[in-house]
């Protein structure tokens, strides 16, 4: 498996509260990407980078930011959580915008 | 735009029965074609992909896939059923003039013991 470690796995929190959940990885690959899965709707992007302080939106980019001033690390920020943030969260890397990506073990986050 | 659609989103099989998971794809270029299996409370694994050259890819646990541009199509198929089977199946799709990937929305596969 590509060296990638979510933190929190698991979280609660409240409604209105920031939250950030962090991936790490250890293979030095150039994009990253953090999807929400919810029951329905498979895997929808969140945000992504192709580098450095380099970020795009994905498909469902509001009320999350992101930031990435390491290749290891990869930040995603819920500013102010609501319970329809609630979800499971993976962190995905991979070489190219077309190669494989590779996915941590995923965070459980609850809104409450 | 591409986009993944996966027909079925429940598919139960005997153990020991043919397995197909289907999966079509709409792109206006040649797209890079993935499948991943997703087992309960883990991450996403792939489980093969097709990028270019030969039609039928062959993946781990005896799981194929044959890519049909004519259908837009890129169905898995394992010959038997194995009860470690059992999990989520998503299919991707991305294209080289693109920057993401886009998933299906998920077949949850269930063996009959």
């Amino acid at each position: 498996d590509a060296g990638i470690t979510q933190s929190p796995r698991h979280k609660v929190t409240e409604t209105g509260t920031p939250v950030t959940l962090r991936c790490h990885q250890t293979e030095n690959h150039r994009y990253m990407y953090w999807y929400r899965q919810d029951p329905g709707h498979g895997l929808r992007l969140i945000h992504y980078s192709y580098g450095v302080k380099d970020t795009d939106k994905g498909e469902v980019s509001d009320g999350y930011s992101v930031s990435r001033s390491k290749t290891e690390d990869f930040l995603l920020t819920l500013e102010s959580a609501t319970s329809s943030q609630t979800s499971v969260y993976f962190c995905a890397i991979s070489w190219t915008d077309t190669d494989t990506q590779y996915f941590g073990p995923g965070t459980r986050l609850t809104v409450l | 735009a591409q986009s993944v659609t996966q027909l079925g989103s429940h598919v139960s099989v005997s153990e020991g029965a043919l397995v197909l998971l289907r999966c079509n794809y709409s792109s206006s270029v040649p797209p890079y074609l993935f499948w991943y299996v997703q087992y309960p409370n883990q991450g996403l694994q792939l489980l093969l992909k097709y990028t270019t050259g030969a039609t039928l890819v062959k993946g781990i646990n005896g799981f194929e896939a044959e890519f049909k541009k004519s259908e837009t199509s890129f169905h898995l198929t394992k010959p038997s059923a194995h009860m470690s089977d059992a999990a989520e199946y998503f299919c991707a799709v991305s294209v080289s003039s693109g920057n993401q990937f886009y998933f299906g929305t998920g077949t949850s596969l269930t063996v009959i013991p």
